[in-house]
């Protein structure tokens, strides 16, 4: 139980281009999710959390305007690269968590690698 | 503010020879602490995380981990390793609110040889 995916894996795309990766609870639902960012060698740096139906809560550095956040339902969140930058490159991963099962676990996604060329 | 500091970026060790990954917190509230391994090109699993009770926790694959208050350390051993416990090990720490974020560290590289 408790399984995250996320969709693409990998992605390559040009610059200036928008990119969406969807994160989704396979077997549970996932009253708040996070994304993830983490650059080589480096540890994971929380980009945003989302409560079901809530706008993002976007951590300090963070452009909300650059990374959309959209988590509609239990099941899916979704991070929009808007207007994609070689700085962008990096491994994305998503978390989510049951609020009223788990709570206190936070269950990953296998990561998205995103390259901009 | 929390932080997490993993004192070592990579430790080698030699298979069925003992390990320990260190792991220090700081905070000024009751926290959670828990450690997350990661497989090549996977992701994060959570290995085990002390919430309360007895401060000795265990995973289900041989690994153990103490949280100590008064050393606000968390560290992680196993009394043998094997080849397939070579992986990235990360530790975190959340204060348990109604977000319940992690704050991780850096990472720790087992590499284990045979």
């Amino acid at each position: 139980g408790a399984v995250v995916s996320q969709h693409p894996s990998w992605v390559i795309c040009k610059s200036g281009t928008s990119v969406k990766i969807e994160c989704r609870s396979l077997d549970f639902q996932a009253t708040t999710m996070f994304w993830y960012r983490q650059f080589p060698k480096q540890s994971l740096m929380l980009m945003a959390t989302s409560n079901e139906g809530s706008k993002a809560t976007y951590e300090q550095g963070v452009e909300k305007d650059k990374f959309l956040i959209n988590h509609a339902s239990l099941t899916l969140s979704t991070l929009t690269v808007t207007s994609a930058h070689p700085e962008d490159s990096s491994f994305y991963i998503c978390s989510a968590r049951d609020h009223w099962k788990d709570w206190d676990t936070q269950y990953f996604g296998p990561g998205t690698r995103l390259t901009v060329l | 503010a929390q932080s997490v500091t993993q004192l070592d970026s990579q430790v080698p060790v030699f298979e069925e020879a003992p390990v320990e990954l260190r792991c220090n917190y700081s905070s000024s509230v009751s926290v959670y602490l828990f450690w997350y391994v990661q497989y090549p090109n996977q992701g994060l699993q959570l290995l085990l995380k002390y919430l309360s009770g007895s401060t000795l926790v265990e995973s289900i694959n041989g690994f153990e981990a103490e949280f100590n208050k008064s050393q606000t350390s968390f560290h992680l051993r196993k009394p043998s390793v094997h080849i397939s416990d070579t992986a990235e090990y990360f530790c975190a720490v959340s204060d348990g609110g109604s977000q319940g974020n992690l704050i991780f560290g850096k990472g720790t590289k087992l590499s284990v040889k045979p």
